[in-house]
């Protein structure tokens, strides 16, 4: 059964650009996560989304956004990115839609965005 | 509001001994209680995590964690530390009353020292 994947695995951009990271959950599992991991703030919740609806959402810029298609893939938005927002880029799914912070997360590797 | 708190950023130990790992955390109503591993360039793996039941938890690769409701921690053990150990391990906690993603630690460098 494969994992969670995440592509890119490195991406460079440049101050100002915007960005699209793409993850495709485990195949039946419909509540996809996004995390960001800097070395000084660890994982900072950014959003989860449950059947292509939003339902939950962390402190951060308007900036960044996402959204989830039909078949529960999910990509995630920067724009005008700023040299703060070089991090890892982490995508989790879950197999339950119902309270998934109970029974946990599955992760992928991650996005190693850097912004030049 | 929900908080996780690992207050060692780094913990060495000698191949061998046992290791732990310190975690307390803040949530209102039941906490759900997990840890994660994460290697060099690569995204975080489950080790294990407490919903209910037995204080005592069993995990992946020889883990086991401790859940404490009184002192409100749960703290990551290993009776014999491995080399292959060495990695970032982070604490989560989930809340049945409050939003549906998890709270995470900063992480706990842990090096075993051959």
């Amino acid at each position: 059964k494969a994992g969670v994947t995440q592509t890119p695995r490195y991406l460079i951009k440049t101050r100002g650009q915007q960005v699209t990271l793409s993850c495709s959950p485990i195949s039946g599992h419909r509540s996809v996560s996004w995390y960001q991991q800097t070395p000084g703030q660890g994982l900072q919740f950014l959003f989860e989304y449950f059947s292509e609806t939003q339902r939950n959402k962390g402190n951060f810029p308007g900036r960044f956004s996402g959204r989830q298609f039909s078949n529960s893939r999910s990509e995630m938005n920067v724009s005008t990115l700023e040299l703060g927002d070089s991090a890892l880029y982490l995508c989790a799914s879950s197999s339950t839609g119902t309270a998934p912070q109970i029974y946990g997360y599955t992760f992928g590797s991650g996005t190693r965005l850097t912004v030049v | 509001a929900q908080s996780v708190a690992q207050p060692e950023d780094q913990v060495n130990v000698a191949e061998g001994n046992p290791l732990t790992v310190k975690c307390t955390y803040s949530v209102s109503g039941n906490p759900y209680l997990f840890w994660y591993v994460q290697y060099p360039n690569r995204g975080l793996q489950f080790l294990l995590k407490y919903i209910t039941g037995d204080n005592l938890v069993k995990g992946s690769y020889g883990f086991e964690a401790e859940f404490n409701k009184s002192q409100t921690s749960f703290h990551l053990k290993k009776p014999s530390a491995l080399v292959s150990d060495s990695a970032l391990y982070f604490c989560a906690v989930g809340s049945q009353t409050g939003a549906n993603n998890l709270f995470f630690g900063t992480g706990t460098r842990l090096t075993v020292i051959p």
